[in-house]
């Protein structure tokens, strides 16, 4: 949606397992951001990534890992640290003015 | 960075009717943002502000940051079914050459016909 792509749509995770969100984006923009909603709630955000082979904890990091190998591509791991990770999460890209979201991973824990 | 606080959580007017959203800071903001996130959507970009006392409208919607520059309305003139959906005020926090946005928990329109 708007250059950003968003993969799968829907995830079902298993207790203990490492799952990986996919996010690619072909608008040349060199920020990207991971953002994850809780039902009735903000966002919070993650992790973000200024350029390519650079990233810096949001606010919520812990139990989550990142990579920013290219520019077009910031994948989130969701890793068996994260004890809640039933959520959705949302990549976001910025270029001047606002920010441009995908349209989203629905994870569960099952 | 510090959170914005919105009011009110859940608004439910009925089709026809105005309805305001604020976003509240207690430090000034060098920026404001609104997005819209429709009922099982994504957040969409809306609009930014960025001077004090700024207005700008867009159709029935009317977007005001403070001249203190604290605070921030969104104003939806003659609500329709199409508004429904929760709205987010946010702002730009960046140091060190790292910006990132910080989001309100968002104001939940429900409008019936």
């Amino acid at each position: 949606d708007g250059g950003i792509t968003q993969s799968p749509k829907y995830l079902f995770r298993k207790e203990g397992q490492n799952v990986t969100l996919s996010c690619e984006q072909n608008l040349n923009h060199d920020a990207m951001y991971w953002y994850r909603q809780d039902p009735g709630q903000g966002l919070r955000l993650i992790y973000y990534s200024q350029i390519v082979n650079d990233f810096q904890k949001g606010d919520i990091a812990e139990g989550y890992s990142v990579s920013r190998e290219k520019k077009e591509s910031f994948p989130l791991t969701v890793t068996s640290a994260q004890k809640n990770p039933t959520a959705f999460y949302l990549c976001a890209t910025l270029q001047g003015g606002g920010y441009t979201f995908g349209s989203g991973t629905r994870l569960t824990v099952v | 960075g510090q959170q914005v606080m919105q009011i009110p959580q859940y608004q439910h007017v009925q089709e026809g009717e105005d309805f305001t959203t604020y976003c509240n800071s207690s430090t000034t903001l060098s920026n404001i943002q609104w997005y819209k996130q429709r009922p099982g959507g994504h957040p969409v970009f809306l609009i930014q502000l960025v001077k004090s006392g700024e207005v700008k409208k867009q159709k029935r919607l009317t977007f005001q940051f403070g001249e203190a520059k604290k605070n921030s309305s969104l104003h939806i003139t003659a609500t329709q079914t199409t508004d429904v959906g929760t709205y987010f005020c946010a702002y730009h926090w960046g140091t060190g050459g790292y910006n990132k946005l910080i989001f309100g928990a968002g104001t939940r329109l429900a409008v019936h016909p």
